[in-house]
């Protein structure tokens, strides 16, 4: 499973946007990107995939360089509700698990 | 149901006691994980079940733990003679076919072993 590098924790002020920053130097070609969220007490949530580019929804946009050793997930104008901690997860299609490290902490500030 | 299942949501178990851990999955989902999250820490997968193939065993931390799948649906998570340090929370999660279709998990159980 290729390793991915992000940090620890940001904080932000409500109606910014954030930017967190994932490394995966690693990735192999078959493997993409995910980003799960984790609000206190509760499982993980998917919010983001994508391979190359950049993929938007209604909840976030995920920016992937042409080398893809990298991706940059993209929050719009941030509300209290968005902290939480976030995972950037590198999938191997054939893996028989995903691997979340300990994730960025976000806080979004008053 | 509409989401992953899982209980009890709080177990408190006294050292060396077994306890069962309880995991509903998205009906139609054929793949179920298990993973255990200590304070503060990533996720630590356990095992995983895929339709009715040998499950992915590998990570669970000692023989005292067992898992089984019952029908393809409901799953059950064991931890024999409960030690201090398997104090964690208990997450569960399904997906369609495997981790590629991305997961949904449950809200987990906080498990205290005292």
């Amino acid at each position: 499973l290729a390793k991915t590098t992000q940090p620890i924790s940001m904080d932000s002020y409500e109606g910014q946007e954030v930017n967190i920053t994932c490394s995966h130097n690693n990735i192999a070609t078959n493997d993409y990107i995910t980003w799960y969220q984790q609000f206190p007490s509760q499982g993980p949530r998917f919010i983001i995939q994508g391979y190359k580019t950049k993929v938007t929804n209604e909840v976030a946009s995920l920016f992937i360089p042409a080398d893809r050793k990298s991706s940059t997930l993209s929050l719009p104008r941030v509300s209290l509700s968005d902290t939480a901690v976030y995972y950037c997860l590198v999938v191997d299609p054939g893996a028989n698990n995903l691997f979340f490290g300990t994730g960025t902490r976000l806080t979004v500030i008053p | 149901g509409a989401g992953v299942s899982q209980s009890p949501s709080n177990k408190v178990t006294e050292k060396g006691k077994d306890v069962e851990l309880r995991c509903d999955p998205i009906s139609g989902h054929t793949a179920l994980y298990w993973y255990r999250q200590s304070l503060g820490q990533g996720l630590e997968f356990l095992i995983y079940f895929q339709g009715n193939s040998a499950p992915d065993k590998s990570g669970l931390p000692s023989d005292r733990f067992s898992a089984e799948r019952t029908g393809g649906s409901v799953s059950t998570l064991t931890i024999q003679r409960t030690q201090q340090e398997d104090s964690a929370v208990y997450l569960c999660a399904s997906s369609w076919e495997g981790p590629s279709y991305g997961y949904t998990f449950g809200s987990g159980t906080r498990l205290t072993v005292v």
